[in-house]
């Protein structure tokens, strides 16, 4: 069972536009949600992250929502740009019995075209 | 400060063998976990070690083991490997404390023929 639903699988941008991707997830122990950006043949890199105390959180062109009660969370790219392509994961995490562990989105592919 | 490294970059391995990866963790942290991401698809976690145990385990057979050293090194190793296991392994780091930010490595790119 997929802990966090990602969507859309794939998505086109055309530069200076907004990318926006979507992630919902059931467990309300979570209490971690980062996104990771990964590029072909890397490991994926820490990109921003919130915690459920608060509803939006912005570093620079990127902005996360959260709306605890719907159980989403969604990751905004402003002013999108080619080196934005890349495959963007969402993730969750609660403070359990296993320290730390993330359960991952299957990720979504973007490409900004110039 | 040092990030997280894994080694080899890649491997190519003949069903049934052995394979151990490396993976050094971030300078100051103590936990390491190990994901498997399979082409096209998220991380899953695998387990993770903390003080030298593991500290719990994804949905991954007893054929996957793992290690951690005094410094917060770590290997993994799997035994009787099968085609499935073709995969970038990746290592992650963190801190005990800080609620789940991992940082992670490369990777290990195995294929198994």
């Amino acid at each position: 069972q997929q802990q966090v639903k990602q969507s859309p699988q794939s998505l086109i941008v055309q530069k200076g536009g907004i990318s926006i991707i979507n992630c919902a997830y059931e467990n309300t122990a979570f209490d971690y949600f980062p996104w990771y950006q990964q590029f072909p043949g890397k490991g994926p890199a820490l990109l921003i992250a919130i915690r459920p105390d608060v509803s939006e959180k912005k570093e620079g062109r990127f902005t996360i929502s959260f709306n605890k009660s719907a159980k989403q969370f969604s990751l905004h790219i402003m002013d999108s740009q080619p080196g934005d392509s890349a495959t963007y994961f969402c993730a969750a995490n609660h403070r359990g019995s296993t320290l730390g562990r993330l359960y991952f989105g299957r990720g979504t592919q973007l490409t900004v075209w110039p | 400060e040092t990030g997280v490294t894994q080694s080899p970059t890649h491997l190519i391995k003949t069903r049934g063998q052995q394979v151990t990866l490396r993976c050094s963790s971030q300078s100051g942290h103590n936990t390491v976990s190990w994901y498997q991401q399979a082409l096209g698809q998220g991380p899953q976690f695998i387990f993770q070690y903390y003080r030298e145990e593991e500290n719990g385990r994804g949905n991954f057979p007893p054929r996957f083991s793992g290690l951690q050293f005094p410094n917060y090194s770590s290997e993994l190793n799997v035994n009787a490997l099968e085609l499935d296991d073709s995969a970038l392994y990746l290592c992650a780091s963190s801190l005990v404390g800080t609620g789940g930010e991992q940082y992670f490595g490369p990777g290990t790119r195995l294929t198994v023929t």
